[in-house]
């Protein structure tokens, strides 16, 4: 199983361009989540999907953020204009969505807007 | 929204040293995960505990969830070099169902030096 797989690893870019970052869940996973990293507030769910419906956007900052699950295979955050304060690690996680079930998590892209 | 507190923030020990770290929060858990995070990886699942007054063990690390299902904590014993990481909680509240998104502590970043 090759895992959750995120890309790019790093992405730099300047403030007011479009940032995309992908995601491909595990394989059989039913629930797929994208968290932001950050020191200052830790790990924030920003939005999450249940065979590929978005579920709850309310941790989505503002309307630059929008997410899509196309198929049970692909996700993308985008965000649209980037500003500097976008810039943390935004980490992609699938699980079997059940009540015990863990997160298994990608190893993050690190975004930096100049 | 359910809010996690960890403490201490930053603990840095010695070698064979024993520690705890604290995770409380006000809201009531369905069940609780603790995640260890190395830099440049998105974090892994360590335990589960779903019982109020579980206890679960992992060769050095004890695993305690709270009575009340509002706390946990986590006890090394012996702590070592490779123990060092942060060390993230994570609640998933009750719900009519479906996947949730699990509600991250900012962690306590252990350095274990030799």
């Amino acid at each position: 199983d090759a895992g959750v797989i995120q890309s790019p690893r790093h992405e730099v870019t300047e403030m007011g361009q479009e940032v995309t970052l992908r995601c491909k869940p595990i394989s059989g996973h039913n629930s797929l989540f994208w968290y932001r990293q950050t020191m200052m507030r830790g790990l924030e769910l920003l939005i999450y999907f249940n065979n590929n419906v978005p579920i709850d956007d309310s941790g989505m900052p503002e309307d630059r953020f929008s997410a899509k699950m196309p198929n049970a295979s692909f996700s993308t955050l985008k965000i649209q204009p980037s500003e500097p304060r976008d810039s943390a690690v935004y980490f992609c996680a699938s699980s079997f969505g059940n009540l015990v079930s863990p997160l298994h998590f990608g190893n993050g892209t690190r975004l930096t807007v100049t | 929204t359910q809010l996690l507190e960890q403490s201490p923030q930053f603990l840095s020990i010695q070698e064979g040293e024993n520690l705890t770290v604290y995770c409380n929060s006000s809201s009531v858990f369905s069940s609780l995960q603790w995640y260890r995070q190395e830099p440049g990886e998105g974090p892994v699942l360590l335990v589960t505990v779903v019982t109020g007054g579980e206890v679960k063990k992992l060769k050095r690390l004890t695993f305690q969830f709270g009575d009340a299902r509002k706390d946990s904590s986590l006890h090394i014993t012996a702590a070592q070099p490779g123990d060092t990481g942060l060390y993230l909680c994570a609640g998933k509240g009750y719900s009519g169902g479906g996947a949730d998104g699990l509600t991250f502590g900012k962690g306590t970043h252990l350095i274990i030096q030799p």
